[in-house]
């Protein structure tokens, strides 16, 4: 049973690109969720998919967008980028039921330069 | 505003040691979750916890939910070097899709 998936591993960009990162859920799971994560601290909740609609948003600028596809696979996309948007974006699936327990992916690291 | 707060924000401390994390709101969650990461890894499930006063356990650690479920508290036993690691709790709100994350409590087992 594959777990969840994400993909580049690492990225390098520099400011004002665009950038994609891709996710794929674990096995039956219909909910994405993507974090940012800055080195030693908690995640920080971007936005949440379920059939196909952003459900849930954290408190990111509109340049932070994403998707969530038939397959429930998902893309989170960042515009613009930042010196200050350089963290690990962790993806986690889970069922849509009332404990939401995530299960993550091992992250993209994104270096801004 | 942080709605979990989790201390001690870090701890290093000898093998063998006892130890407790702590989780806490003013909020009411409907269930909690304790994650562990690793370096360069995301965060790991270890237990939900639903009901007020709950306590659960796996192997050296003990969760336990607090009664009126605004709080928790991860106790390890014993502590190995492979215990270390980022230790996250996350609650979940009622009529809330998400889960509101503390910051995580860094723990360091010295061998």
């Amino acid at each position: 049973d594959a777990g969840v998936t994400q993909s580049p591993t690492h990225l390098i960009k520099t400011r004002g690109q665009q950038v994609t990162l891709r996710c794929s859920p674990k096995s039956g799971h219909d909910t994405v969720s993507w974090y940012q994560q800055a080195l030693g601290q908690g995640p920080q909740f971007i936005f949440q998919y379920y059939e196909e609609e952003e459900r849930q948003r954290g408190n990111f600028p509109d340049r932070f967008s994403g998707h969530q596809f038939p397959n429930y696979s998902s893309e989170l996309n960042v515009n613009a980028l930042l010196l200050g948007d350089s963290a690990l974006y962790l993806c986690a699936s889970s069922f849509n039921v009332p404990t939401y327990e995530q299960y993550f992916g091992p992250g993209t690291r994104l270096t801004v330069t | 505003t942080q709605l979990l707060e989790q201390s001690p924000q870090f701890l290093s401390i000898q093998e063998g040691e006892n130890l407790t994390v702590y989780c806490n709101s003013s909020s009411v969650f409907s269930s909690l979750q304790w994650y562990r990461q690793e370096p360069g890894e995301g965060p790991v499930l270890l237990v939900t916890v639903v009901t007020g006063g709950e306590v659960k356990k796996l192997k050296r650690l003990t969760f336990q939910f607090g009664d009126a479920r605004k709080d928790s508290s991860l106790h390890i036993t014993a502590a190995q070097p492979g215990d270390t690691g980022l230790y996250l709790c996350a609650g979940v709100k009622d009529s809330n899709y998400q889960l509101i994350w503390g910051a995580g409590t860094k723990l360091i087992i010295k061998p």
